[in-house]
């Protein structure tokens, strides 16, 4: 079945300890998404590409890293930098410039 | 930055009654789309309904978009308990090539 994965689905860290999120998709969309998701609240832009080895900024990309070396993989490390990490991470994958998003299950990183 | 701003916040309704969410946004859009999360999986989407258009339906869904007002409002019809979820607008600008803005969200309860 075509779709996003997104592993681990939970996930705990001590302080100080960088993460990466693993986001994979077989849909053959060029761009992809993370989003950031705080309880109650709506989703924030941290990381987007839309082609291969291009990614770009989005509204709280600090304390975040990403890389994007395969059309079908675009991993979230979450660095020691961030200072709350603590949120609901989604991965999402559109097709074309202006269509629909398609979204992953999402990542609930805990920081200890 | 969000610029869709979701009306109201949450919404408890009984089984069989219509649910109105409003959306308003701030600048020119290309689209707007919305989207449904259950609580703790990912977004779905719903309906896309384009600058042009007015109104469009699907199943038991119907969007509005008034560009005029920078508003738009999702009307669920006969609602369900498996309706139970989070509603989020998310724009797509008209000033280029940018990721999708979503919304805070409704936080909708269908009472059996």
């Amino acid at each position: 079945d075509g779709g996003i994965t997104q592993s681990p689905k939970y996930l705990f860290r001590k302080e100080g300890q960088n993460v990466t999120l693993s986001c994979e998709q077989n849909l053959n969309h060029d761009a992809m998404y993370w989003y950031r998701q705080d309880p109650g609240q709506g989703l924030r832009l941290i990381y987007y590409s839309q082609i291969v080895n291009d990614f770009q900024k989005g509204d709280i990309a600090e304390g975040y890293s990403v890389s994007r070396e395969k059309k079908e993989s675009f991993p979230l490390t979450v660095t020691s930098a961030q200072k709350n990490p603590t949120a609901f991470y989604l991965c999402a994958s559109r097709p074309g410039v202006t269509g629909e998003l398609f979204f992953g299950e999402g990542s609930r990183l805990t920081v200890l | 930055s969000q610029q869709g701003e979701e009306d109201p916040q949450a919404l408890s309704i009984q089984e069989g009654e219509n649910a109105t969410m409003n959306c308003s946004y701030k600048t020119s859009i290309n689209n707007l789309q919305w989207y449904r999360q259950n609580s703790g999986r990912g977004l779905v989407h719903l309906i896309l309904i384009r600058s042009n258009e007015r109104e469009k339906h699907s199943g038991r869904l119907r969007v509005t978009l008034d560009t005029s007002k920078k508003s738009s409002s999702l009307l669920i019809t006969a609602s369900r308990a498996a309706d139970t979820a989070s509603y989020f607008c998310a724009t797509f600008p008209s000033s280029g090539n940018t990721p999708l803005v979503f919304g805070k969200g409704t936080r909708l309860s269908v009472i059996a």
